[in-house]
């Protein structure tokens, strides 16, 4: 059975342009949650989805950042436009409920 | 809030010596608590849990013990292996809510 993927593994961008991270959860799997973490720090929750609603999104930093999933299945993470602090490691998890989060092995992004 | 306070590293040590990574939470309920691996080019992976006080999870001769009293989850094997060389993450989630919150990571290096 597939992991969760994710897409790209490593992107580098300048600041001010706008990026888009991919995650495709385990087929099956309702609940949807993007994370990040920030120079090595904590990582720290953005937000959950269940099929296609967002049931909590109260760690997006700001209203740069942009997470949809469509139909349920997979979802997209859009920063725009990124800033510096933006870098970092978005990891992407789901679960079939509440319960045991599978990761994915994160998107790195770097704003120069 | 929520928070869990982790020993920093990096942490270098040789083969099949012991390994403790210390951890410690602030939580107003009664969390669940978890430990969370990040091999090398993969994604992050449970380690293991516990869901209650004095509870002890065990995964791949890991332990951790849930204490109440000291509000702490420290992570300890006895005789590690160059294979858990990893970053090694503490995390907890209130009951019923499975947003984690994680400690800043403890990057373990086995050497041969």
């Amino acid at each position: 059975e597939a992991g969760v993927t994710q897409f790209p593994s490593h992107s580098v961008i300048e600041k001010g342009q706008t990026v888009t991270l991919r995650c495709d959860p385990i087929s099956g799997h309702d609940n949807l949650y993007w994370y990040r973490r920030v120079m090595g720090k904590e990582i720290k929750f953005l937000l959950h989805f269940v099929k296609e609603s967002k049931q909590d999104e109260s760690g997006m930093p700001n209203n740069r950042f942009l997470a949809e999933r469509t139909g349920g299945t997979y979802s997209t993470l859009k920063v725009q436009p990124a800033e510096l602090e933006d870098s970092g490691v978005y990891f992407c998890a789901s679960s079939p409920f509440p319960g045991e989060l599978f990761f994915g092995e994160g998107s790195r992004l770097t704003v120069l | 809030g929520d928070s869990v306070t982790q020993m920093e590293g990096p942490v270098t040590l040789s083969e099949e010596a012991f390994l403790t990574i210390n951890c410690t939470y602030t939580a107003t309920g009664y969390p669940s608590l978890f430990w969370y691996v990040q091999y090398p080019g993969e994604g992050l992976q449970l380690l293991l849990k516990a869901t209650k006080a004095d509870d002890k999870g065990s995964n791949k001769g890991f332990e951790a013990t849930y204490r109440k009293e000291t509000t702490s989850f420290h992570l300890e094997k006895g005789s590690v292996q160059v294979s858990d060389s990893a970053v090694y993450f503490c995390a907890l989630s209130d009951q019923g809510d499975y947003k984690l919150s994680f400690g800043a990571g403890t990057t373990v290096t086995v050497r041969a």
